[in-house]
């Protein structure tokens, strides 16, 4: 069972527009959250965690986590051509050494 | 930033060949991890390890070994190569907790004939 789900799975928004990804975990033992991007031809690489309930803003980006729903989101504001890349939802617990992935959320940003 | 690197970049096998794909991590890091990546599938963990001398199977070991000689160092074996072991192989570091961000090398693109 996939503990981690991702949606949508591809999105496309034009430039300058706002792009929000969704995330829902299966497992109410998580507690941290990330999330991760791939540009084209390249390993992922961490984007930004959030482990508290509310929202982290870094930038133009802003992830949101809710635990009660096991939901976390990702808002990127004012998108640009160079964000077009394929982002990873990811969560762990204190069990385990390991981060359980979703499948990915592939984003197209139009000029 | 943490330095995961990967080689070889690119590789061709043929069915039946054996494999070694190796990583190197320049972090000191624990925990070290393999994944395949294919369209549809996402990142899948294959094998992990908390330090040397450990492996760990991860979601999808079958057909699959790893190496942990030293904290740097990390290898993917696949014994006897089959077609649908063509991916996109994925090394990544992170510390022992749960609560660390891993850091993933380029990746290496396995062809299997």
């Amino acid at each position: 069972q996939q503990k981690v789900q991702q949606s949508p799975e591809s999105l496309s928004v034009p430039e300058g527009g706002m792009a929000s990804l969704n995330c829902t975990s299966s497992d109410r033992n998580f507690q941290y959250f990330w999330w991760y991007r791939q540009h084209s031809g390249e390993g992922p690489k961490a984007l930004m965690s959030i482990f508290s309930d509310g929202d982290k803003k870094e930038g133009r980006f802003t992830a949101h986590l809710n635990k009660a729903s096991l939901h976390v989101s990702l808002h990127i504001r004012d998108s640009q051509p160079s964000d077009s890349a394929l982002y990873f939802c990811a969560a762990s617990d204190l069990r385990n050494n390991r981060i359980f992935f979703g499948d990915g959320t592939q984003l197209v940003v139009k000029p | 930033e943490a330095a995961v690197t990967q080689s070889p970049r690119n590789k061709v096998a043929v069915t039946g060949g054996k494999v070694t794909l190796s990583c190197n991590q320049t972090n000191n890091h624990n925990n070290m991890y393999w994944y395949r990546q294919d369209t549809g599938h996402g990142l899948r963990l294959i094998h992990y390890s908390y330090g040397a001398g450990s492996t760990e199977k991860g979601d999808i070991p079958d057909g699959y070994k790893a190496s942990r000689p030293s904290q740097e160092n990390f290898s993917l074996i696949l014994e006897l190569a089959t077609p649908s072991q063509t991916s996109v192989y994925f090394c990544a570091s992170g510390d022992l907790t749960g609560q660390d961000t891993q850091y993933f090398g380029p990746g290496t693109r396995l062809l299997v004939l």
